[in-house]
């Protein structure tokens, strides 16, 4: 079975400032793949970054990052410079071989930006 | 600009009432999923269609009813729902549902709309 693990229900950070949200994952499936969503209050999910199971370098996409330790099977999201409009939910998911297109997602984490 | 669309943005309907959750998508994606999330947790699955076909239903109570007319558009119908089927509906779609895990196969999700039984 997999599963998505997120800590931190919520987080606040200053603009500009850079923000570490955790994912830790469990899958006995090599091949899978990670992603990360933002959720504003508007309740759109939009996808941010993706990493392969066999990527051999960290995803990374304007201010996103992601930080894949796959023998600690992590892969936390870093936003730098954050902006007021990086307030939102974030969700990591995960999407196995096996899973048969389920992305399975964690708890989530509310970031918000102050001035 | 999202590129799945879903109507109506918010519904509010009664016990005995019947409506339709709509969802568009023009990308060619051939899996179209429907996802309930309630406020402040995760979506989580209800059905998946692949190529029209309906794929997945998550043990969903029959009150809720998917239809996929063709491979752009995805309908969750809705018959005496009960105050606590008050949720977010998202809708999403992927190049494919099987075994690519790839960055290609990313779900795209629909801004959803609010439903509030009373």
């Amino acid at each position: 079975a997999q599963k998505i693990t997120q800590t931190q229900p919520g987080m606040f950070v200053q603009e500009k400032e850079a923000v570490t949200l955790d994912c830790t994952y469990d899958t006995s499936d090599p091949s899978y793949g990670l992603f990360w969503y933002k959720q504003p209050s508007s309740g759109e999910m939009i996808f941010l970054i993706y990493q392969g199971s066999y990527d051999q370098q960290n995803a990374t996409e304007g201010r996103y990052s992601l930080n894949f330790q796959k023998a600690r099977k992590s892969a936390n999201l870093v936003i730098s410079a954050s902006q007021l409009g990086d307030s939102a939910m974030y969700f990591c998911a995960m999407r196995a071989t096996d899973s048969w297109g389920k992305l399975q997602f964690g708890a989530g984490t509310q970031v918000v930006v102050t001035p | 600009d999202t590129e799945v669309t879903q109507t109506p943005k918010h519904l509010v309907m009664g016990m005995t009432n019947k409506k339709s959750l709509k969802c568009e998508q023009h990308m060619g994606h051939r899996a179209m999923y429907w996802y309930k999330q309630k406020a402040k947790k995760p979506p989580e699955l209800m059905f998946v269609y692949s190529y029209e076909k309906l794929s997945i239903n998550e043990s969903v109570p029959s009150r809720f009813s998917p239809e996929c007319p063709n491979s752009s558009l995805l309908n969750l119908h809705l018959h005496a729902l009960q105050p606590e089927d008050s949720a977010l509906y998202l809708c999403a779609s992927s190049q494919s549902q099987g075994t690519d895990t790839s960055g290609a196969n990313v779900l795209t999700f629909g801004a959803g709309s609010r439903l509030t039984v009373l």
